[in-house]
């Protein structure tokens, strides 16, 4: 069965530290995989897809299929970057998307 | 992208009573998809919502607790049914692209936020 595994909760950095967000993930298929984010009272939305292979605000996420990962990255945090953080696989199967459970990542100035 | 809308945005209920959210898409989507997310955690799927055929659910969850409705390409109802405290919950309706999308990302409504009395 798929699983999508983000390992810590929480994620506290200054403001121009990098970032890291860990996700790794576990699936037979050929894996398609999505960064989402829900900053505060806002909707949850689509911030990147490794498919795409883009860089959104600063964002980056490189599919490693040997590490079976696919960590969120950005060289310099902003405070504007706190927010909520979803790791997701996409299943083709039933067209399901599998979410991890999320780490909160505060940037404090 | 589509843009998903909700209704209501937010609910105060007493047990044993049913609510009904409602689900609209500004394009038509091949599926639609029921979560519900604990404040500050995950989410977790009910249910896939399927034109024109029965909702297919995730294991935890039944058709007479959670009752879909999927008429059309555009929107989808999810029915609480006699509500517990413990459906105390956002819940929240996405869909995926329009037929022939390139990806497979889900665009996702506001919420609907419910408490249970």
């Amino acid at each position: 069965a798929q699983r999508v595994t983000q390992p810590e909760k929480l994620l506290s950095v200054f403001k121009g530290a990098p970032v890291e967000l860990k996700c790794n993930y576990s699936y037979s298929g050929s894996p398609e995989l999505f960064w989402y984010v829900q900053y505060s009272r806002q909707r949850l939305q689509l911030l990147l897809r490794h498919i795409s292979r883009e860089s959104i605000k600063g964002f980056t996420a490189d599919l490693n299929k040997g590490e079976t990962s696919f960590h969120l990255k950005k060289p310099f945090a902003q405070e504007e970057d706190s927010a909520m953080y979803y790791c997701a696989l996409f299943t083709g199967a039933n067209s399901k998307l599998t979410f991890g459970k999320g780490i909160t990542l505060s940037v404090r100035p | 992208s589509a843009v998903i809308s909700q209704k209501p945005s937010r609910d105060i209920c007493q047990r044993g009573t049913s609510l009904t959210i409602q689900c609209q898409v500004d394009s038509q989507v091949t599926m639609m998809f029921w979560y519900r997310q604990q404040p500050g955690q995950s989410l977790t799927l009910i249910a896939t919502a399927n034109q024109g055929s029965e909702a297919t659910y995730e294991s935890g969850f039944v058709i007479d607790k959670f009752p879909i409705s999927r008429p059309n390409l555009t929107f989808s109802t999810l029915t609480v049914s006699n509500m517990s405290p413990e459906d105390s919950s956002i819940y929240l309706c996405s869909g995926d692209g329009e037929a022939g999308a390139t990806y497979n990302e889900q665009f996702f409504g506001p919420g609907t936020r419910l408490t249970v009395l």
